[in-house]
């Protein structure tokens, strides 16, 4: 079954320092990645996605993610981290449809990013 | 704005009561998720609708119920309200065509239901 790990639950960063947080998916398939940025009592903001191609993809708000078959990774990156930056950050995964199967998205716990200024 | 609405914003009811949830898709997107995201569960998928047919469940209740109306709009009945139904239910929609596994989900704010 296709799963979503993020070790990290809560990272603090100081504001202007770079900033990689780490996502690992358990899935049998080309994995089809997310992730997504949830600002406090709001929804959920897509920042970029992987389906196939170059394994470095380019997001919004200058971010930047990298796909690793090899270590089954898809770690979310930015070099310059902006106060603006703190919220939730979820990576997911999309079981790719086929055979009846659905484009459901499995979501990882979230990981908490906290900038000090 | 992701283009979804999801009305209303806050619901505080009570155990047992029955509500529902309303979602409108962005233009053109024909297909409907239902998420809830808890504290304790995280952001677990409910249910999809597809141009008005149900495409898959997750792990949704019996007490829970969706459609998808010709409008393309999206109701999630929650019924029989118990405390840890208290929850951030999000509504999201695809377009659902081109290469298989690519649609990329937009969501909308969420309703914040409160079970007294």
């Amino acid at each position: 079954a296709q799963s979503v790990t993020q070790p990290d639950i809560h990272i603090t960063v100081s504001e202007g320092a770079s900033l990689e947080l780490r996502c690992n998916y358990s899935y049998g398939a080309t994995p089809y990645l997310f992730w997504y940025v949830q600002s406090p009592g709001q929804g959920l903001q897509l920042l970029l996605k992987y389906f196939s191609g170059d394994t470095l993809v380019q997001g919004i708000k200058g971010f930047e993610a990298e796909f690793k078959r090899s270590q089954s990774s898809f770690n979310l990156r930015k070099p310059s981290v902006h106060w603006s930056d703190a919220a939730e950050y979820f990576c997911a995964v999309g079981a790719p449809r086929y055979g009846g199967a659905t484009n459901k998205l499995i979501f990882g716990t979230g990981t908490l990013l906290a900038v000090q200024p | 704005d992701s283009g979804v609405t999801q009305t209303p914003k806050h619901l505080i009811t009570a155990t047992g009561q029955r509500v529902t949830l309303r979602c409108s898709p962005r233009s053109g997107d024909l297909s409907v998720y239902w998420y809830q995201q808890s504290l304790d569960q995280g952001l677990q998928f409910l249910i999809q609708y597809y141009n008005g047919e149900e495409r898959a469940k997750g792990n949704i209740l019996e007490r829970f119920s969706a459609q998808q109306f010709p409008d393309l709009h999206s109701e999630l009945n929650l019924s029989s309200l118990e405390l840890g139904d208290s929850a951030l239910y999000f509504c999201a929609s695809s377009v659902e065509g081109g290469v298989v596994g690519t649609d990329t989900q937009y969501f909308g704010p969420g309703t914040r239901l409160t079970v007294l």
